[in-house]
């Protein structure tokens, strides 16, 4: 069956140091999206990419930074871990669709 | 002023009890609208989505757009203790653009008690 996959689940880091969060689809879904979810504000949208060599940022990108270089990955890197970074991150992809994207497990991280 | 208003809760209800959650949006271009369910430390699933406006059914779950006063709702009927998550509302506006660019409201923590 098809899937996304996050990790590490869970993640305590300093701050100041750089740290990077892994996304891989097997749904060879064009499209891949970063979130975080934060008590008060629900999923906002950090970065995005419909396609190889494609991103875009979203409403809360400053501090972070992604890639894609093939279909099935797009990593989430923070340059310099800060604790307002601390948060559940959810990676998401979707089809052409406008309507359905599959979300992974997330990964909690501390920034200490 | 979030482009998403969903009301936190928490919200407490005994089983077999109708369950009415909403959101209210400023955002005019949306189109899409989505609930996703979400449990204690997993991932959001789609629930249910509705273009524009109108009513959906899917078994005890029904999707409301009201797109005249910016406002959406879902009913649980019959609610069971499996129900208990956090429901999310979600929308997108429409044109390849806006692809998986979903705007979330705060989410609404329902538990369902037996």
């Amino acid at each position: 069956d098809a899937e996304i996959t996050q990790s590490p689940r869970h993640k305590i880091t300093e701050t100041g140091r750089q740290v990077t969060l892994a996304c891989h689809q097997t749904w060879n879904h064009n499209n891949m999206f970063w979130y975080r979810q934060d008590l008060g504000h629900g999923l906002r949208l950090i970065h995005y990419s419909y396609g190889v060599q494609d991103t875009n940022k979203g409403e809360v990108s400053d501090g972070y930074s992604v890639s894609r270089s093939n279909t099935e990955d797009l990593p989430l890197t923070l340059e310099s871990a800060a604790s307002s970074q601390t948060s559940v991150y959810f990676c998401a992809s979707s089809g052409n669709r406008e309507t359905e994207a599959f979300f992974g497990q997330g990964t909690r991280l501390t920034v200490v | 002023q979030k482009e998403v208003e969903q009301d936190p809760g928490p919200l407490s209800v005994p089983e077999g009890a109708i369950v009415s959650l909403n959101c209210t949006y400023s955002n005019s271009a949306f189109q899409y609208f989505m609930w996703y369910r979400q449990y204690s430390r997993k991932g959001p699933e789609l629930l249910m989505y509705t273009y524009s406006s109108g009513n959906k059914e899917d078994g005890r779950f029904t999707a409301q757009v009201d797109k005249s006063s910016k406002y959406i709702s879902l009913f649980i009927r019959d609610s069971q203790p499996s129900d208990s998550a956090t429901y999310l509302c979600a929308m997108s506006a429409r044109g390849s653009s806006n692809t998986g660019k979903l705007i979330f409201g705060q989410g609404t923590t329902l538990q369902v008690k037996p």
